[in-house]
């Protein structure tokens, strides 16, 4: 089946930092992959999202290629601000077996000091 | 663009009672999808529906959950004889779809349950 691993939290920070959240998945097709994050008392947004490897998905500062080889997504944003603190959640959605569900990881807290 | 409602956003019950909540997704939306999230987890995906066709269960929607979308446009979901195992963030996300394609899908702001 699909599952979707990611590192363990909470990872804190101080402000400009370089932040790393890793993603690894197993899927049974071709997936496309998703960065979800999800602010304190708020609902879950999608942050940046790809359908294919190599792309690069960015958004707010934030990156992530599909690399198909390590069958990985990481979270990369160069100088993080005490706003992104929030829990990042890595998903996919393999359309290659017909499922059009989301299957999320366990979510990583990001917490970022002044 | 309203953006997915869903209501209430939160709810207390008793164990046994039953519950139902309802999600609104975004207007145009063909996809809607419900999902359960526990603290400290990823959500999990509940089901799914096209229209008004309810496509995909999964095994997580014991028989006591039952989910309609009677008209293609809002949706509800019932669970009867509520556990104390239910208590969670019930989510709804909506998409628009074509065939073949990757749908991005969008959350609403979830229905917090409590079972007493």
């Amino acid at each position: 089946g699909n599952s979707v691993t990611q590192m363990e939290g909470p990872v804190t920070l101080s402000e400009e930092a370089f932040l790393t959240i890793n993603c690894t998945y197993t899927a049974t097709g071709y997936p496309s992959l998703f960065w979800y994050v999800q602010y304190p008392g708020e609902g879950l947004q999608l942050l940046l999202k790809a359908t294919k490897a190599d792309d690069k998905g960015s958004n707010k500062g934030f990156e992530a290629t599909y690399r198909k080889e390590t069958t990985s997504f990481h979270l990369e944003k160069g100088s993080v601000q005490v706003s992104d603190s929030a829990v990042y959640f890595c998903a996919l959605s393999d359309m290659d077996t017909g499922r059009r569900a989301l299957t999320f990881g366990s979510g990583t807290r990001l917490q970022v000091q002044p | 663009d309203t953006g997915v409602s869903q209501d209430p956003r939160h709810k207390i019950t008793k164990r046994g009672q039953n519950v139902t909540f309802r999600c609104d997704p975004i207007s145009e939306h063909n996809r809607l999808y419900w999902y359960r999230q526990t603290l400290g987890q990823g959500p999990e995906f509940l089901t799914y529906f096209q229209n008004e066709a309810q496509l995909e269960k999964s095994r997580l929607l014991s028989d006591r959950f039952s989910a309609e979308r009677p008209k293609g446009s809002f949706s509800t979901l019932e669970i009867q004889r509520t556990e104390q195992g239910d208590s969670a963030m019930y989510l709804c996300a909506s998409s628009f779809g074509q065939a073949g394609g990757t749908d991005t899908q969008y959350f609403g702001p979830g229905t917090r349950l409590t079972v007493l």
